[in-house]
């Protein structure tokens, strides 16, 4: 069974960095590309970042382009986004997601990020 | 950046009606288009990939199709386990985009 559990969310102030994780099991992690997805309290999904099997490919949504980046190792079988210069408008459940063929098939349950003062 | 206008942004429908929810291209993606619903409270899942393939376990009441870079859902009689928000996905180019949501409810 594919699974993907996030972590690292939580409370930071802004201009903070946080990190966050998503560990897969259930498939053969190096196969596949990865993203990470976000969607704000009450709003829709907005597409964040995206990372190849290798880590060849990478590529980032302009509204993060510079403070956050993307990464993964493939032997833990771990995702990461490691967010700089947090701002409040990056305040938003967190999903990390598998992409195959230019679809996302499976979702993590999603992570909460609040940036407050 | 490949723009995706979703319409309608919110649905009232009657128990077995028929739905349809449309998303509009920017510019060709192709078949690259994919379908996710998203119930209150739970991750979104996978519907409809390719523009017209089923994802496994979703009901054959859906079903997806295309007319040149118009894409459509239709749900053929709605039932109480699909309220939720659909959106659709392109992902043929990065910055890969959402439609805003379609917000399906009761009547």
């Amino acid at each position: 069974e594919v699974q993907l559990v996030e972590s690292g969310g939580g409370l930071v102030q802004p201009g903070r960095s946080l990190k966050l994780s998503c560990v897969a099991s259930g498939f053969t992690f190096s196969n596949y590309g990865m993203n990470w997805i976000r969607q704000a309290p009450g709003k829709g999904l907005e597409w964040v970042a995206y990372i190849s099997s290798g880590s060849s490919y990478i590529y980032y949504a302009e509204t993060v382009k510079g403070r956050f980046t993307i990464s993964r190792d493939n032997a833990k079988n771990t995702l990461y986004l490691q967010m700089t210069s947090l701002r409040s408008e990056d305040t938003a459940l967190y999903y990390c997601a598998r992409r195959r063929e230019r679809v996302f098939d499976y979702w993590g349950q999603g992570v909460m990020v609040t940036v407050s003062s | 950046d490949i723009q995706m206008t979703q319409s309608p942004a919110s649905l009232s429908a009657s128990l077995e009606e028929i739905v349809t929810i449309t998303c509009q291209a920017s510019q060709d993606i192709g078949n690259w288009l994919s379908w996710y619903q998203q119930k209150p409270g739970k991750s979104p899942q996978l519907l409809i990939y390719g523009a017209t393939s089923l994802a496994d376990g979703v009901p054959s009441r859906f079903s997806g199709s295309r007319s040149g870079t118009q894409y459509s859902l239709k749900i053929s009689r709605l039932q109480v386990e699909d309220i939720g928000i659909y959106y659709c996905l392109q992902a043929y180019s990065a910055p890969y985009t959402f439609g805003a949501g379609t917000k399906l409810e009761l009547k």
